[in-house]
C-alpha cells in the first residue's frame, strides 16, 4: 500500500501562499495522486489530481517532481475560508481492477488568520 | 454541492439497537463507496459497490455491518446491535464508470450511540 505522510498542522496569514508537501515513497507506477479537501461536518471535497510535472487548476496547483516520491500542493492567496483539513493520498486498486478505494491518513490542518 | 445526498445527517440511538443509513449517488454514477471517519482521522473505506453488485467489503469492520445497493442506484449501510465505537462519522462517495480516483462525497451521517 502506498503510503503518505505529511504535515500534521500548518499555520498562514491571509493572502500568503500556502504550500503543503506529501511524501509517497512507495507510490505505484499507475497511481495518481489526489489532494482532498475537508471543512468541519461535511464530506471530503476534490481539489486536484496529478501523475507527474505540474499540474493547475482554478483553485490549486500541484507539483510532482520526477520521481514522484513526493508532491507539493499551492495554495495561492490563502483566505479564512480555505481552513480546512487537507488529505495527500494515492489510489489503492481494489480487486478485479474494477475500482479505487482511497486510503486517507489524518491529513494537514491548515489554519489561516487574518 | 457535490449531489450525492445521505440521510439522515444526525442519528442518536441506543447501544445495541440497529441503525440504518441512506446514500443517493450522482445520477449515472455507477460506483459507489462507503466510508468510516472517527474523530481526528481521516475517511476509512469500508466498501463498495459497482453498480448492483458489492465488489469489496472485506474491509467492513465486522459482520454486524452490512451494506446494499439493490436496483444499483441508492444504498443502505446497516449497523446492527449498535456499540458506542461505532459513534462516527458515516460518509458516502459515489463516481462515473471509469476508473478514477476523483471521488465525489456526500455530507455524511452523524452517529452517536449512547
Amino acid at each position: 500500500l502506498a503510503k503518505t505522510t505529511q504535515p500534521i498542522s500548518m499555520d498562514s496569514y491571509e493572502g500568503q501562499e500556502v504550500n503543503i508537501t506529501c511524501s509517497h515513497n512507495n507510490i505505484a507506477t499507475n497511481d495518481y495522486i489526489t489532494w482532498y479537501q475537508q471543512f468541519p461536518s461535511q464530506g471530503p471535497r476534490f481539489i486536484i489530481q496529478g501523475y507527474k510535472t505540474k499540474v493547475t487548476n482554478e483553485v490549486a496547483s500541484l507539483f510532482i517532481p520526477a520521481d514522484r516520491k513526493s508532491s507539493t500542493l499551492s495554495l495561492p492567496r490563502v483566505s479564512l475560508s480555505d481552513t480546512a483539513v487537507y488529505y495527500c493520498l494515492v489510489g489503492v486498486s481494489l480487486a478485479n481492477q474494477a475500482g479505487t478505494a482511497l486510503i486517507f491518513g489524518k491529513g494537514t490542518t491548515l489554519s489561516v488568520s487574518s | 454541492d457535490t449531489g450525492v445526498s445521505q440521510d439522515p445527517r444526525h442519528k442518536i440511538t441506543k447501544r445495541g439497537q440497529n441503525v440504518t443509513f441512506r446514500c443517493d449517488p450522482i445520477s449515472e454514477h455507477n460506483r459507489l463507496y462507503w466510508y468510516r471517519q472517527t474523530l481526528g482521522q481521516g475517511p476509512e473505506f469500508l466498501t463498495y459497490f459497482q453498480n448492483e453488485a458489492q465488489l469489496e467489503k472485506s474491509r467492513l469492520l465486522s459482520d454486524r455491518f452490512s451494506a446494499e445497493r439493490p436496483k444499483g442506484s441508492f444504498s443502505t449501510l446497516e449497523i446492527q446491535r449498535t456499540e458506542q465505537g461505532d459513534s462516527a462519522m458515516y460518509l458516502c462517495a459515489s463516481t462515473p464508470g471509469v476508473s478514477t480516483d476523483t471521488q465525489y462525497f456526500g455530507p455524511g451521517t452523524r452517529l452517536t450511540v449512547l
